[in-house]
């Protein structure tokens, strides 16, 4: 009963090498958000979707991109991966209604390597 | 200054005893109050939320929030080692920018 999934778990890629990181929810939320958590760091949203409606952070490097084609998958591009960008990488998905405790449901991340 | 600040830890307790998790924050606006749990690389599932001042109570977890302070705090009684774990505070407002701010999250070891 896997509600928000990620793919890959572990994902390694060479300096430079475009990579896409994926997330798939069964819960029908609004709004999928991903953020880039580094070791012993809070994670930090990168940007999010409320519907179509694309939400950049304001200061998400122009290297990371997303695309949300239907309401179930969200994807994470990064241009050209550097070293600074290995981290993991949690999608999280909520309801998005107004006037409510927005719960934030995650995944279990991917962890991307940079060689 | 960040707008939320947590003790990075790490917390070492023996089995059995009380623990305190705390944070502060600096914006008033902040609304309502979350705790996330993360095990070593997954992804962190919610503990517990609650929007108003006082204490919440959730079997051996009780969250507890002082607006007038800006200070929440999770306590877990009869700490068990399945409870060692990072424990992240995350606040949030109803209106406006709706993303949750994460504290940095407080490593918890709880011995056997």
């Amino acid at each position: 009963d896997a509600m928000v999934i990620q793919n890959p778990r572990y994902q390694v890629t060479q300096f430079g090498k475009p990579v896409t990181l994926s997330c798939s929810q069964t819960l029908n939320h609004n709004v999928m958000y991903w953020y880039q958590q580094k070791s012993s760091q809070a994670p930090k949203l990168l940007f999010h979707y409320y519907d179509k409606d694309f939400n950049n952070e304001a200061d998400t490097p122009d290297n990371f991109q997303s695309r949300r084609p239907n309401t179930s998958f969200c994807f994470l591009d990064i241009r050209s991966p550097g070293l600074g960008d290995a981290a993991m990488y949690l999608c999280a998905t909520s309801r998005g209604r107004a006037s409510s405790t927005d719960t934030q449901y995650f995944g279990p991340g991917t962890r991307l390597t940079v060689l | 200054q960040k707008e939320v600040e947590q003790d990075p830890g790490p917390l070492s307790v023996p089995e059995g005893a009380i623990v305190s998790l705390n944070c502060t924050y600096s914006n008033s606006a902040f609304q309502y109050f979350m705790w996330y749990r993360q095990y070593s690389r997954k992804g962190p599932e919610l503990l517990m939320y609650t929007y108003s001042s006082g204490n919440k109570e959730d079997g051996r977890f009780t969250a507890q929030v002082d607006k007038s302070s800006k200070y929440i705090s999770l306590f877990i009684r009869d700490s068990q080692p399945s409870d060692s774990a990072t424990y992240l505070c995350a606040i949030g407002r109803f209106t406006g920018r709706r993303a949750l701010t994460f504290g940095s999250g407080t490593r918890l070891q709880v011995q056997p």
